[in-house]
């Protein structure tokens, strides 16, 4: 079975400084890793995913994350936040073999932006 | 195509009732999942659809939960004497076959059993 251990429930951080968002992921199988962001009352938006291939992988907004197989991590970053990056990330898994592909999600990180 | 719909966007209840949620998919894409969202939790997965056939439903979908995708088009998803227990965000997403391009989710439900 796979889980996904997001230790920072919330992450206060200033307008324009950088943020790291951590994720850590369990899975005896090989995985596929997404992060997603909701916005309050709202679905969730697909940020980024690592499938294969290059392990620093960029997505929209200027959010980034680096795939670390001996770690099982794959944490989120932004070298700059802005006020509107103010919401909640989601890091989720899939088995590469799945013929279902359903997503196993973190617990979420509520990310507040600071004036 | 706007994306995936979901209707209504919130829906309180009485304990006992039954409601009724709908999700409209991106028109091309082929896979339909429903999941649960509590609040301070990530979503939940609930079922998934390939076209019109259900392939596969959590230990969390109990009998009061029906899920149908008449004709692979639209989906509806139903329960059944609601509970307390069942308040929380109903998601709907949708993919292409080929899941390198990940989920579009909907905006999704919100329920309230008072």
């Amino acid at each position: 079975a796979q889980s996904v251990t997001q230790l920072d429930s919330q992450v206060p951080v200033f307008e324009e400084a950088p943020v790291e968002l951590r994720c850590n992921y369990s899975s005896s199988v090989s995985v596929y890793l997404f992060w997603y962001v909701q916005y309050p009352n709202q679905g969730l938006q697909l940020l980024l995913k690592y499938l294969s291939g290059s392990t620093l992988v960029k997505g929209i907004n200027g959010f980034e994350a680096e795939f670390n197989k001996s770690q099982t991590s794959f944490h989120l970053r932004k070298p700059s936040v802005h006020i509107s990056d103010t919401a909640e990330y989601f890091c989720a898994v899939t088995r590469t073999t799945s013929g279902t592909y359903k997503y196993i999600f973190g617990t979420g990180t509520r990310l507040k932006v600071l004036a | 195509d706007t994306g995936v719909s979901q209707d209504p966007r919130h829906k309180i209840t009485k304990r006992g009732q039954n409601v009724t949620f709908r999700c409209d998919p991106i028109s091309e894409h082929n896979r339909l999942y429903w999941y649960r969202q509590t609040l301070g939790q990530g979503p939940e997965f609930l079922t998934y659809f390939q076209n019109e056939a259900q392939l596969e439903k959590s230990r969390l979908l109990s009998d009061r939960f029906s899920a149908e995708r008449p004709k692979g088009s639209f989906s509806t998803l139903e329960i059944q004497r609601t509970e307390q227990g069942d308040s929380a965000m109903y998601l709907c997403a949708s993919s292409l076959e080929g899941f390198r391009y990940g989920y579009t989710f909907g905006s999704g439900t919100r329920l309230t059993v008072v």
